[in-house]
């Protein structure tokens, strides 16, 4: 079993809908990051969570530290936002970064 | 643009051979990433340095090594190539040290080995 799971792997949506994408990890984190990875291949970090809630436009991104859970929201999601979304936690005892698989969104107009 | 700048962008080789890969963080970041995605594996963590130390390392090959330099820039060196290294390595800075700020990513350098 891997240490950082998302789900789902594949999400389809129309334009304006709400999307959610979880990330569930089982070790012990100092920090968890959100990325966006576009089709072009560049990376952008969305957010980094320790704890509570962040937003920033049409993002949301949330993290439980007791259920070893994250979620990414997106409102009012449009085509642009297609990309793969991929988390990732930092080890609290190794330091070590370690990513989840990635979601690929695809939002149709 | 993330201000972190990776060169080259492309490079071509042959099994056996050796290259470096460069990266420059952006203005007053002191920690640089290097990270790996290959197709069959997802992102991988390799090293993190901090101000010209190792800070921590992942799932570095003992084939590869990296460094920091006194003006910060980092280059990741990777020898005796295999067809298997052939991916997107892409390095990243932030501010400190300790995992818990955003990074800056690089476009990346898509390496290929034939």
């Amino acid at each position: 079993k891997n240490e950082v799971e998302q789900s789902p792997q594949n999400l389809t949506a129309q334009e304006g809908e709400f999307i959610t994408i979880n990330c569930s990890y089982s070790v012990g984190i100092s920090a968890l990051h959100w990325l966006q990875q576009h089709p072009g291949g560049g990376i952008v970090s969305l957010f980094m969570l320790s704890s509570g809630k962040k937003k920033h436009g049409r993002l949301i991104a949330t993290i439980n530290i007791q259920e070893k859970h994250s979620s990414l929201h997106i409102t009012a999601s449009h085509p642009r936002d297609s990309a793969v979304y991929i988390c990732a936690v930092r080890s609290y005892n190794t330091d070590k970064l370690i990513f989840g698989t990635g979601t690929r969104l695809q939002v149709f107009p | 643009d993330s201000g972190v700048t990776q060169t080259p962008k492309h490079l071509i080789t042959a099994t056996g051979q050796r290259v470096t890969l460069r990266c420059s963080p952006r203005s007053g970041d002191l920690s640089v990433y290097w990270y790996q995605q290959s197709l069959d594996q997802g992102l991988q963590f390799l090293i993190q340095y901090y101000n010209g130390e190792e800070r921590a390392k992942g799932n570095i090959l003992e084939r590869f090594s990296a460094q920091q330099f006194p003006d910060l820039h980092s280059e990741l060196n990777l020898s005796s190539l295999e067809l298997g290294d052939s991916a997107l390595y892409f390095c990243a800075s932030s501010v400190g040290g300790n995992g818990g700020e955003r990074q800056f990513f690089g476009p990346g350098t898509r390496l290929t080995v034939l």
